[in-house]
């Protein structure tokens, strides 16, 4: 069945390095949302898509954070450089653009930064 | 991933009683509304939705209840199962746009 895929699922890395988050969306899809989500902030909406194009960005730290989609099969989500407040689990979704907003989740990535 | 973690509020029910979560939304202009379900290590998961124009809909074991006077919106499940236990996500929107906004979520525990 149709799932949205993100790798890697864990991440270690130190304070200082760059960190890259990969997200395929169901095939099909044409809008996609970057999350983030810890036990302080619980669930926030980093960045969305749609049809590639970046929509609403303002809830990332523009210094260090990026979004983007390369192509329609591939978003990512940069960090650099990372801190140690970047540790949370990240999220990536998709939908269709219609009149239901449902989003389909990814399995996240869980990121911790020394 | 971990589901959010030691501050959410939580319900815990007897395996076979009905559940009610509860959620107030923020935004008049929000004209959407959806319950996900977040099981541990997992992402959310789409359970439900409504839009203004209803106040109530029913999908399999579950009801939601939009009550837009006071913006409040419940999740009722029926014969609550141990494989409901999960922290559940109330989110507002507004239809034709993208922004989503999730709520702080509950955490409900299923004693068998």
């Amino acid at each position: 069945d149709a799932r949205v895929t993100q790798t890697p699922r864990d991440k270690v890395t130190e304070m200082g390095q760059e960190v890259t988050m990969r997200c395929q969306p169901i095939l099909g899809h044409n809008t996609v949302f970057w999350y983030r989500q810890t036990m302080m902030q619980g669930l926030e909406l980093l960045a969305y898509f749609r049809n590639r194009a970046p929509l609403d960005d303002s809830g990332m730290p523009k210094d260090r954070f990026s979004a983007e989609m390369p192509d329609a099969t591939l978003a990512t989500l940069k960090i650099q450089p990372s801190e140690p407040r970047d540790s949370a689990v990240y999220f990536c979704a998709s939908g269709l653009d219609r009149a239901s907003n449902e989003q389909f989740f990814g399995p996240g990535t869980r990121l911790t930064v020394l | 991933g971990e589901s959010v973690g030691l501050h959410l509020p939580t319900l815990s029910v007897q395996e076979g009683d009905n559940s009610i979560i509860n959620c107030a939304y923020s935004n008049s202009a929000s004209d959407y509304f959806i319950w996900y379900k977040q099981e541990s290590g997992k992402g959310p998961q789409f359970i439900i939705d409504i839009r203004s124009n209803m106040d109530k809909r029913q999908g399999q074991r579950v009801t939601v209840l939009l009550n837009k006077t006071v913006k409040h919106l419940s999740l009722q499940i029926a014969a609550t199962q141990p494989g409901d236990s999960a922290v559940y996500f109330c989110a507002e929107a507004h239809t034709g746009g993208f922004k989503t906004i999730f709520g702080a979520g509950t955490r409900l525990f299923v004693k068998a």
